[in-house]
């Protein structure tokens, strides 16, 4: 079976604080490829990144960071010096080779930034 | 190039009554899905086309139904809302579907509440 489990349901953070978006995902497939969304308060879901199960590289984009680790699998997201327009829900998908192309989402983390 | 369109942005509708969810990509995508979104649940797939003329299930295709007679559109039909059919619709893209790594672009969602 295939999963994504966000643990975390909600996080509150002061501005510049530094947070963690935690990210468990479930597959047999050896190749598969992970995504994470931004969906901001109004709504509209925002792409952020992707991997591929083949390259366990770790990307930095400015404050955002991502860390894949087959070995446990996990796919994490980091925000250095968070901001209040990083407040938004968070989700981490799972897209397998052989599906339907359809992503496997996770239940989704509230992260809010107080000012 | 205006991504991915989906109209209405909000519909209420009374149990029992029909209506077409309107979608519309002018990427050239070959995929397109429908999701539903649903509090504490993530996104949940309801049916995808891998391109014109080509349909199938997701993971929660009941009561609605889709065609996809053009590239660009992917319209979804509830047949006879009700109450459960409450959730915000997202319909999305990709250039392609199956075992794809390009990740789908998210329309701004359609808000349905069924009473």
């Amino acid at each position: 079976a295939q999963k994504v489990t966000q643990a975390q349901t909600e996080i509150s953070v002061v501005e510049k604080e530094d947070v963690t978006l935690d990210c468990v995902y479930e597959t047999r497939d050896t190749t598969y490829y992970l995504f994470w969304y931004k969906q901001p308060p109004s709504g509209e879901l925002v792409f952020l990144i992707r991997r591929n199960s083949f390259d366990e590289q770790n990307e930095i984009s400015g404050r955002y960071s991502w860390n894949f680790q087959k070995s446990t699998s996990s796919f994490n997201f980091t925000i250095t010096a968070s901001q209040v327009v990083d407040s938004a829900v968070y989700f981490c998908a799972l897209r397998t080779s052989g599906n339907t192309g359809k992503l496997i989402f996770g239940q989704g983390t509230t992260l809010q930034v107080k000012p | 190039n205006a991504g991915v369109t989906q109209t209405p942005k909000f519909q209420v509708l009374k149990t029992g009554q029909s209506m077409t969810l309107q979608c519309a990509q002018d990427m050239n995508h070959e995929y397109m899905s429908w999701y539903r979104q649903d509090p504490g649940m993530g996104l949940r797939l309801i049916h995808y086309s891998v391109g014109a003329g080509i349909t199938d299930q997701g993971e929660v295709p009941n009561g609605y139904n889709v065609s996809r007679s053009t590239t660009e559109d992917f319209p979804l039909r509830l047949l006879s809302a009700a109450p459960s059919q409450t959730s915000v619709y997202f319909c999305a893209s990709s250039l392609t579907g199956l075992g794809s790594y390009n990740e789908q672009f998210f329309g701004p969602g359609t808000r349905l509440t069924v009473l």
